[in-house]
């Protein structure tokens, strides 16, 4: 199972939207409504943001949305603050009942 | 609240065996399909191996096929990989994470802080 693909470094001013995409094939981000997508921060675990394409965990900002289109996903973070920097990792569920990963991109506040 | 701690991690020789555990308290565990993950240093997330809710049902990635085991004990909260004929490439951190379905591999929820396997010599 190949990684799903993501751009390695997406930036922006304070206050502006970015968007992250993640580009996977008809077995796995294609064929399911089970993306997710996580924030790391340096040295820290992974924290769900989004599950199942678009929903929010409880407490996670509703500046953070999620979108799908054919076999690419979207992570679109609106009002981008200081905090939101961070490496940032897709996740689809697969045809084999596992999981595939994305490649990362790392979100800098310019 | 849901907490989800590993241990056994540590530095190993290559074609050694290690064991690591994951201790998960503040939910129902035998509700719940787990996963191992894993982070090489400085690289991105790579999914390792899910375990259904009953433990009846184990995928696992590419790999790590044939030499690693994942398994939990219902009775006790707790989660395992047993990890055999072990890589350079095994070097990573290791998080446990639990899915919020019990026989789909969806989306892990919470984490754990991670446990540490370093595999030379």
């Amino acid at each position: 199972q190949s990684a799903l693909t993501q751009p390695a470094s997406v930036s922006g001013s304070p206050g502006q939207s970015i968007t992250i995409s993640c580009t996977g094939t008809n077995s796995d981000v294609g064929a399911y409504n089970y993306v997710s997508w996580y924030q790391q921060h340096p040295g820290k675990a992974p924290k769900l943001m989004i599950y199942d394409v678009i929903n929010r965990p409880s407490g996670v900002s509703d500046r953070f949305s999620g979108s799908k289109s054919g076999n690419t996903a979207s992570l679109t973070i609106s009002g981008l603050q200081a905090e939101d920097e961070a490496d940032y990792y897709c996740t689809s569920h697969t045809s084999s009942n596992s999981l595939v990963f994305g490649t990362g991109t790392k979100v800098t506040a310019l | 609240q849901v907490q989800l701690v590993e241990s056994g991690g540590g530095v190993v020789q290559p074609g050694g065996s290690l064991r690591l555990s994951c201790a998960a308290s503040g939910f129902i565990f035998r509700n719940y399909g787990m996963h191992w993950v894993r982070q090489a240093p400085g690289k991105g997330l790579e999914w390792v191996t899910y375990i259904y809710f009953t433990g009846d049902n184990k995928y696992y990635a590419d790999s790590v096929k044939g030499r690693f085991t994942i398994s939990r004990d219902n009775s006790k909260n707790t989660l395992y990989l047993e990890m055999n004929s072990l890589r350079a490439e095994d070097t990573a951190v290791y998080y446990c994470a639990k899915d919020i379905r019990g026989n789909t591999a969806s989306v892990g929820d919470y984490w754990g802080q991670g446990t540490l396997v370093t595999v030379s010599s």
